[in-house]
């Protein structure tokens, strides 16, 4: 089946400081991908909507300036929250998908601490 | 607007019950798909089942199945005899035209010994 590798699986930082989290298709070429952030007891929400070669789209209230998304290549997606404060602690999820395909394959996600 | 209600915050069992979780949803597009996905402690999203609207039969994986109703918008899910095991956040989800998922906000499920 199709793999979606995220990395790191958990990170810890000060305030102020950016983080940059991974989101690879394994054995499949995603053409598009997704970001959602989960806060604890709550449900996924989308952040944003990434096409490969393209610019991401972000959902209402989803600050682009602070969740830099890069869709470089078919098989790797980038989320660098700049500036990160106590309030972007939270999990990351993200997703992909081929272009024929409504199935998205989901990562592992990544836990963001943010003291 | 796509929305996707799951009434039932949180179910506790004891195992060996059969337990039915609850997803009702609105959208207005004639084609969607209805998703329900395990989320265990790790967090790890766990795919269980995709259903297309044309297609309104009930599936049986082993202990799982599932009804879709069409009329009632409803695409429930039910556990037979239910396994410590079980125990994990379940989320129903909805796909229209936009390709965007649309989460319900999830039923914690907790199975005792």
């Amino acid at each position: 089946g199709a793999v979606v590798s995220q990395h790191p699986s958990r990170v810890i930082c000060k305030s102020g400081t950016s983080v940059k989290i991974e989101c690879r298709s394994l054995d499949f070429q995603a053409t598009t991908m997704f970001w959602y952030r989960q806060f604890p007891k709550q449900s996924l929400m989308l952040m944003a909507t990434s096409n490969e070669g393209s610019k991401a789209t972000y959902e209402q209230g989803v600050e682009k300036d602070k969740f830099l998304i890069n869709h470089a290549s078919l098989t790797l997606s980038t989320l660098t929250v700049t500036s990160a404060h106590p309030e972007d602690s939270s999990f990351y999820i993200c997703s992909a998908r081929t272009r024929t395909r409504t199935q998205q394959y989901f990562g592992p996600g990544t836990r963001l601490t943010v003291l | 607007a796509q929305k996707v209600t799951q009434a039932q915050t949180e179910i506790s069992v004891v195992e060996k019950e059969d337990v039915t979780l609850d997803c009702v949803y609105e959208t207005r597009d004639t084609t969607y798909y209805l998703f329900w996905y395990k989320q265990p402690p790790s967090g790890e999203l766990v795919f269980l089942i995709r259903r297309n609207s044309f297609d309104e039969q009930n599936e049986i994986s082993g202990r799982y199945s599932w009804n879709f109703q069409k009329s009632t918008s409803s695409f429930n899910f039910t556990i037979t005899a239910s396994q410590v095991v079980d125990s994990a956040v379940y989320f129903c989800a909805l796909m229209g035209n936009t390709d965007k998922l649309i989460f319900g906000t999830g039923t914690r499920l907790q199975v005792f010994p």
